[in-house]
């Protein structure tokens, strides 16, 4: 079974530049997050997707980052325009999204992409 | 849905010791989940204890959980150089809230 794609794995701009990242999950998998880590912490939420609906984006800062998942399949996450402070690994992961499924499901994560904003 | 927070932040051991990770949470949960990290890769799912589970085993993975305490641990058996990693847990539903997790350094 293929894992969770990302692409690219490493981008280097500078800021105020704008950048996107591209997500493909397991296929059959409803479910699809956006995480934000900055070194030395642990992942945060940005998005939270159920097929092609918006589930929780509490934590997105949202004058400057967009995400879309148009088919219900792959998803964008698009920084515009960049800050220092943006510098990070952006982790996509999946899940099967049961109904029901009461926070059981595993997620399972990309490689991610490393960011750097100059 | 709130973060677990771990400890310690970071550990150091020889092959072939046992590790031992924390982890505090806040509020009532229906799971909780530890994750490991190996440097620059992505988060690899190890183990999902329920609620009303107190110990599962995975492996060389022990993971406990006391809801009167709202803690978890995670024992690491017999450490190999592999296991050197980054641990989290993760409580919640979907809204998975991650910790700073333990750094965990197994010398060859």
């Amino acid at each position: 079974e293929a894992g969770v794609a990302q692409s690219p794995r490493y981008k280097i701009i500078e800021k105020r530049q704008s950048v996107a990242f591209w997500c493909n999950p397991i296929s059959g998998h409803a479910t699809l997050y956006w995480y934000q880590q900055i070194l030395g912490q642990g992942p945060k939420l940005l998005i939270q997707f159920q097929n092609n609906g918006v589930v929780d984006d509490s934590q997105l800062p949202k004058d400057r980052f967009s995400a879309e998942r148009l088919k219900g399949v792959d998803s964008t996450l698009k920084i515009q325009p960049a800050k220092l402070e943006d510098s990070a690994v952006y982790l996509c992961a999946s899940s099967l999204g049961l109904a029901g499924g009461q926070g059981l499901e595993t997620q399972y994560f990309g490689p991610g992409t490393r960011l750097l904003v100059l | 849905s709130q973060q677990g927070e771990e400890d310690p932040q970071a550990l150091s051991i020889q092959e072939g010791e046992n590790a031992t990770m924390n982890c505090s949470y806040k509020t009532s949960i229906n799971n909780l989940q530890w994750y490991r990290q190996n440097s620059g890769r992505g988060l690899v799912h190890l183990i999902l204890i329920r609620s009303n589970e107190r110990e599962k085993h995975s492996g060389r993975l022990r993971v406990t959980l006391d809801t009167s305490k709202k803690s978890s641990s995670l024992l690491i058996t017999a450490s190999r150089a592999a296991d050197t990693a980054s641990y989290f847990c993760a409580t919640g539903v979907h809204d998975m809230r991650f910790g700073a997790g333990t750094r965990l350094t197994v010398k060859p």
